[in-house]
């Protein structure tokens, strides 16, 4: 089953923060956070584990509750730069495969 | 730069054909992965192929298949391409496999005319 994120859409101005989230369906055995640019490749941003185990860039923070199999990301003092299409990811517990959510497109206006 | 290399880029081709995608993982990957992504279906997962054997498979055409080599670079063939085939094609590779982080390439535009 596909992770369901929200928003779809979020538009912030320089400064402000965010928070997209995404739900499962199904236990996460990890959660993994990707920003796609139009036409480019995803880029990891994070990677929760089950456990609290976590991964990711310094300027990103995420949270992963495993009660409520729900996973939120958190954009802080947001720059043009972070504007994309932010996806999660639904890790297995015994494969690599990924199952994505439906993507929130954020845009970050001067 | 991921690491990752898909080549080639672009690729144009005719309805009922059949193409060749190839990806070279990060140099210590054993893992690679095939997504893809198209308007209106998101990023959905392909194939795993981990140190040479297939891992984990998604909802992949029987049109399509895929292997890795022993040098870990992978390949994905699609034969009877049909209009809705067209989409872009990304190619991942991880360390190890489940709970590793995946890096992607830039990717493979397919358009079938």
């Amino acid at each position: 089953q596909q992770p369901v994120q929200s928003p779809q859409a979020v538009i912030l101005r320089e400064g402000e923060d965010a928070v997209i989230n995404c739900s499962s369906s199904k236990a996460l055995y990890s959660v993994h956070w990707y920003r796609q640019k139009h036409g480019e490749a995803p880029v990891f941003l994070m990677i929760l584990l089950k456990g609290g185990e976590q991964k990711g860039h310094e300027k990103i923070s995420a949270s992963f509750n495993e009660k409520k199999q729900q996973s939120s990301l958190y954009l802080t003092a947001s720059q043009l730069s972070y504007s994309g299409t932010y996806f999660c990811g639904s890790g297995s517990s015994n494969t690599g495969k990924l199952i994505f959510g439906q993507g929130t497109t954020l845009q970050v206006k001067p | 730069d991921s690491g990752v290399t898909q080549t080639p880029k672009h690729l144009i081709t005719a309805t009922g054909q059949r193409v060749t995608l190839r990806c070279s993982p990060r140099s210590g990957d054993l893992s690679v992965y095939w997504y893809q992504q198209s308007l209106d279906q998101g990023l959905q997962f392909l194939i795993q192929y981990y140190n040479g054997e297939e891992r984990a498979k998604g909802n992949i055409l029987e049109r399509f298949s895929a292997q890795q080599f022993p040098d870990l670079h992978s390949e994905l063939n699609l034969s009877s391409l049909e209009l809705g085939d067209s989409a872009l094609y990304f190619c991942a590779s991880s360390v190890g496999t489940r709970g590793n982080i995946q890096y992607f390439g830039a990717g493979t535009r397919l358009s079938v005319l």
